[in-house]
């Protein structure tokens, strides 16, 4: 059971344009939704995280957008940079009981060109 | 680098032998989390640990597969008898609370076990 799908394989970008990734999820419950990325032979990293209560957060050129009718979150990056380029997985996690583990999606990978 | 470490970065094993995969956390962090990844797919959490307490194990396959975050030392991640189908990379995670949205966590550089 797939709860976190991110049905974009692969997105292709020119530089200083804006990038779209996109990320459903099934589970109502979920309470935070995060972005990391991730480089080839590296960890991921955090990018920017979102409260289930919000539906909009901001941190520089990276936006997340929440949309809980639709049980859809994006990814929005503007304007795009070529070091950009790597692969953005969408993650959520429950916050009730005790336990964090991370719900991710297959992932995107994002390529920007110059 | 006061990030989250693991050894080694590259494992090679024949199928019948036994793997094990540290990760020290982050410093003042004692929530471990252990996440694996097949190619072509996403992170699957594994287990999450404290302290010398399993807190969720419900991604760990029930036999061969076994975790501890002992009071002192990094947390071990250990796989007995391999086979072909354990070739993954191996991610561990840390984060000072629940990890949750406004307390991340952060991923070491994983290992890549490989099983000839």
């Amino acid at each position: 059971d797939q709860q976190v799908k991110q049905n974009s394989p692969s997105l292709s970008v020119q530089e200083g344009r804006i990038s779209i990734l996109n990320c459903d999820y099934t589970n109502s419950m979920f309470d935070y939704f995060l972005w990391y990325k991730k480089y080839p032979a590296e960890g991921p990293t955090f990018l920017i995280s979102i409260s289930s209560i919000k539906d909009k957060n901001e941190d520089g050129r990276f936006t997340v957008f929440l949309n809980k009718s639709a049980k859809h979150l994006s990814l929005h990056i503007v304007p795009s940079q070529p070091g950009d380029s790597a692969v953005y997985f969408c993650a959520a996690v429950t916050g009730s009981g005790n336990t964090g583990k991370l719900i991710f999606g297959q992932g995107t990978t994002l390529q920007v060109k110059p | 680098n006061a990030g989250v470490m693991q050894n080694p970065r590259h494992l090679v094993r024949r199928r019948g032998q036994e793997a094990r995969l540290r990760c020290s956390p982050m410093k003042g962090h004692s929530h471990v989390y252990w996440y694996r990844q097949l190619p072509e797919e996403g992170l699957k959490f594994m287990v999450y640990l404290q302290k010398e307490n399993i807190i969720d194990e419900s991604g760990m396959p029930k036999e061969r597969f076994s975790a501890e975050f002992p009071k002192e030392g990094p947390s071990i991640l250990r796989i007995q008898q391999v086979v072909r189908g354990d070739s993954a990379a191996y991610f561990c995670a840390s984060s000072p609370g629940l990890g949750q949205g406004n307390q991340p966590q952060h991923f070491g550089d994983g290992t890549r076990l490989s099983i000839l």
